[in-house]
């Protein structure tokens, strides 16, 4: 069974930029799980989308945004491009919801901004 | 608010060494708690959960009880093998249902 693929796996980009990154769950999932990782602040959740719907969302600014397809798959934009977005963002499925906790992680889409 | 304190790596053992990685966390309630694993070049998976008081969750010689007296949820093992290498990641449900994360800790395992 294929795990989560998260694409690209790097980027880089300037301030003012936009960036869409791209989650393919796993077979069956429908839910999809967005978090930010950074050195400083750890692990923190974005939002989930279950079937096609976002079912939760965390604390972040507008210009965080995604959206979920019928086939599950999930993108991520980010807009205005801040230095402070430069982060590995991961991509989690899960079979019945995000609330569950059983989550399955891809190897997450490292954002560089300059 | 919520949290989950961790404690601060990287631990260092040797083989077969018994290992405790602490974890804290703050809560109203009784939130599910969970240990998650990221082996080197992998993403994080679930390694055990407890979802109530006295709970223990087990997986890979891995063993982790929930204690609400001291709210804990302690990592242990008996005997680390280099495989076990990794970044742990303490976690726990917080009342909208996301996942509340303590930082991580690496442990390095010596042959």
């Amino acid at each position: 069974k294929a795990g989560v693929t998260q694409t690209p796996r790097y980027l880089i980009k300037t301030r003012g930029q936009q960036v869409t990154l791209s989650c393919s769950p796993i077979s069956g999932h429908r839910s999809v799980s967005w978090y930010q990782q950074t050195p400083g602040q750890g692990l923190q959740f974005l939002f989930e989308y279950f079937s096609e719907t976002q079912r939760n969302k965390g604390n972040f600014p507008g210009r965080f945004s995604g959206r979920q397809f019928s086939n599950s798959r999930s993108e991520m934009n980010v807009s205005t491009l801040e230095l402070g977005d430069s982060a590995l963002y991961l991509c989690a499925s899960s079979l019945d919801g995000a609330n569950t906790g059983e989550l399955f992680f891809g190897e997450g889409s490292r954002l560089t901004v300059l | 608010g919520d949290s989950v304190t961790q404690m601060e790596g990287p631990v260092t053992l040797s083989e077969e060494a018994f290992l405790t990685i602490n974890c804290t966390y703050t809560a109203t309630g009784y939130p599910s708690l969970f240990w998650y694993v990221q082996y080197p070049g992998e993403g994080l998976q679930l390694l055990l959960k407890a979802t109530k008081a006295d709970d223990k969750g087990s997986n890979k010689g891995f063993e982790a009880t929930y204690r609400k007296e001291t709210t804990s949820f302690h990592l242990e093992k008996g005997s680390v093998q280099v495989s076990d290498s990794a970044v742990y990641f303490c976690a726990r449900m917080d009342s909208n249902y996301q996942l509340i994360w303590g930082a991580g800790t690496k442990l390095i395992i010596k042959p």
